[in-house]
C-alpha cells in the first residue's frame, strides 16, 4: 500500500523558518518525481516545488522561489521542504504528492504563520 | 504560465444525476491533464489522469474527455458520496496548475 505521511508543520512568526519532512512507503521512492503542493483551507491548490528522482533537477514556483528548498534522501525513503522567511501568505496546509500526475497524495501538514 | 479555467465553479445536482464539469487551458497542454476530488478535512484523490485515464480503485461512473484547451468530467449517477469539490490540473509544464475547483452540492 502507498503511504506519504507528512511531519513538520506548526507555529512560527513572519520570517522564521521550519522543515517539513514526508516518509514514504509502499513503493520504490528513488523512481518517482516528488511534489509539494499546498492549500490555504478552504481555498484552491498551489503547486510549490518538484524534485527529480535523483535529485538532480528541482522547480519552484515563483511564490517560493529562493526562500523554499526541496530535497531528497532516497535512502530514507524521505522528502523534505526547507522554509525560509515564511510569510503570512504561506500559511497553509502542505502535502507531499507522487508523480507529475499527483496519484498519492500524504494527509497534509498544517504550517501557521503569525506576527 | 497555462491558466487552468474550471466552469461552473459551483454546482447543484440530485442523487441520481449526471454532471458535466468543464476545464479550459489558457494553452494548448495536449492530454496532460488530470482531476481530483477532494472532501472537507482530506487530502485531493486522484480520479483521472491523461485526461481520460481512469486512476485505479476509482468507479467507472467518472469518465474524463478532451485535449489540447477544452476538457470535461463526467459524473454519472450522483451518489451522497460524490458531493465535494473537484479541480483539475495541467501538468503539461511548469508552473503546475490547478483549476479553481468546483464545488458539488446535493440540491
Amino acid at each position: 500500500e502507498v503511504q506519504l505521511v507528512e511531519s513538520g508543520g506548526g507555529l512560527v512568526q513572519t520570517g522564521g523558518s521550519l522543515r517539513l519532512s514526508c516518509v514514504v512507503s509502499g513503493f520504490t521512492f528513488s523512481s518517482y518525481w516528488m511534489y509539494w503542493v499546498r492549500q490555504v483551507p478552504g481555498k484552491g491548490l498551489e503547486w510549490v516545488a518538484s524534485i527529480k528522482p535523483d535529485g538532480s533537477d528541482k522547480y519552484y514556483a515563483d511564490s517560493v522561489r529562493g526562500r523554499f528548498t526541496i530535497s531528497r534522501d532516497n535512502a530514507k525513503n524521505s522528502l523534505y521542504l526547507q522554509m525560509n522567511s515564511l510569510r503570512a501568505e504561506d500559511m497553509a496546509v502542505y502535502y507531499c504528492v507522487r508523480k507529475n500526475y499527483f496519484d498519492y497524495w500524504g494527509q497534509g501538514s498544517l504550517v501557521t504563520v503569525s506576527s | 504560465d497555462i491558466q487552468m479555467t474550471q466552469s461552473p465553479s459551483s454546482l447543484s445536482a440530485s442523487v441520481g444525476d449526471r454532471v458535466t464539469i468543464t476545464c479550459r487551458a489558457s494553452q494548448g497542454i495536449s492530454n496532460y491533464l488530470a482531476w481530483f476530488q477532494q472532501k472537507p478535512g482530506k487530502a485531493p484523490k486522484s480520479l483521472i489522469y491523461a485526461a481520460s485515464s481512469l486512476q485505479s480503485g476509482v468507479p467507472s461512473k467518472f469518465s474524463g474527455s478532451g485535449s489540447g484547451t477544452d476538457f470535461t468530467l463526467t459524473i454519472s449517477s450522483l451518489q451522497p458520496e460524490d458531493f465535494a469539490t473537484y479541480f483539475c490540473q495541467q501538468y503539461n509544464s511548469f508552473p503546475i496548475t490547478f483549476g479553481q475547483g468546483t464545488r458539488l452540492e446535493i440540491k
